[in-house]
């Protein structure tokens, strides 16, 4: 069974730095593109990074490129997400995928990023 | 960007009906490979988001023969031959051909 388990979220202030972990497991990790998608409170859906599976090339929408970086540890099953300069309109839950032919097949729980002082 | 507008914003149904969503994309989804990724999901209220059809009207495994996907280029449907009581929530198409990925605003579907 795949399993996506997000974790590393909280309460931070702006300017400050955040880093989320998602675990995977069920499948192998090293084959499969890993993203990034947040949903803001009684939101819609934002896509925020993608990562290929050998962690090679990354790609940012503008809203975060410069702020965030997503990586990845093969060798340990991780996807993760570096946000520094956090603002208010980053509040969200932060949800890792993992990729399937163009599309997100699986979706984690998520994990909220809330922001403020 | 790729604007990704889906209509209805809502739909109120009865369990038995059929439902359509309209999913309009602002360029071609068409991409270099030959292939259309437009994918549909589902947010169920209070869950993550799950997976329903990639690629246009590829169903996911677990996706029960009452969903279907059509369209191509820049207009896309999803269809639900007869509404149950689990496919209440909120519909998103979202285009994975051009970055930045984008997602529709979503379609809320409420049971009468």
């Amino acid at each position: 069974e795949v399993q996506l388990v997000e974790t590393g979220g909280g309460l931070v202030q702006p300017g400050r730095s955040l880093k989320l972990s998602c675990v995977a497991s069920g499948f192998t990790f090293n084959n499969y593109w890993m993203s990034w998608t947040r949903q803001a409170p009684g939101k819609g859906l934002e896509w925020v990074a993608s990562i290929t599976n050998s962690g090679g090339s990354t790609y940012y929408p503008d809203s975060v490129k410069g702020r965030f970086t997503i990586s990845r540890d093969n060798a340990q099953n991780t996807l993760y997400l570096q946000m520094n300069g956090l603002r208010s309109e980053d509040t969200a839950t932060y949800y890792c995928t993992r990729g399937y032919y163009g599309s997100f097949a699986y979706w984690g729980q998520g994990t909220l990023v809330t922001v403020s002082s | 960007d790729v604007v990704m507008t889906q209509t209805p914003v809502s739909l109120s149904l009865a369990i038995g009906q059929p439902a359509s969503i309209s999913c309009k994309s602002s360029q071609s989804l068409l991409g270099t490979s030959g292939k259309t990724f437009l994918n549909w999901i589902l947010q169920r209220p209070g869950q993550s988001p799950k997976r329903l059809i990639y690629q246009v009207s590829k169903l996911y495994s677990e996706v029960p023969d009452r969903f279907s996907g059509s369209g191509s280029e820049t207009e896309f449907t999803l269809k639900i031959s007869r509404v149950e009581a689990e496919d209440l929530g909120v519909y998103y198409c979202w285009q994975g051909t051009h970055f930045p990925y984008t997602f529709g605003a979503g379609t809320k579907l409420e049971l009468k």
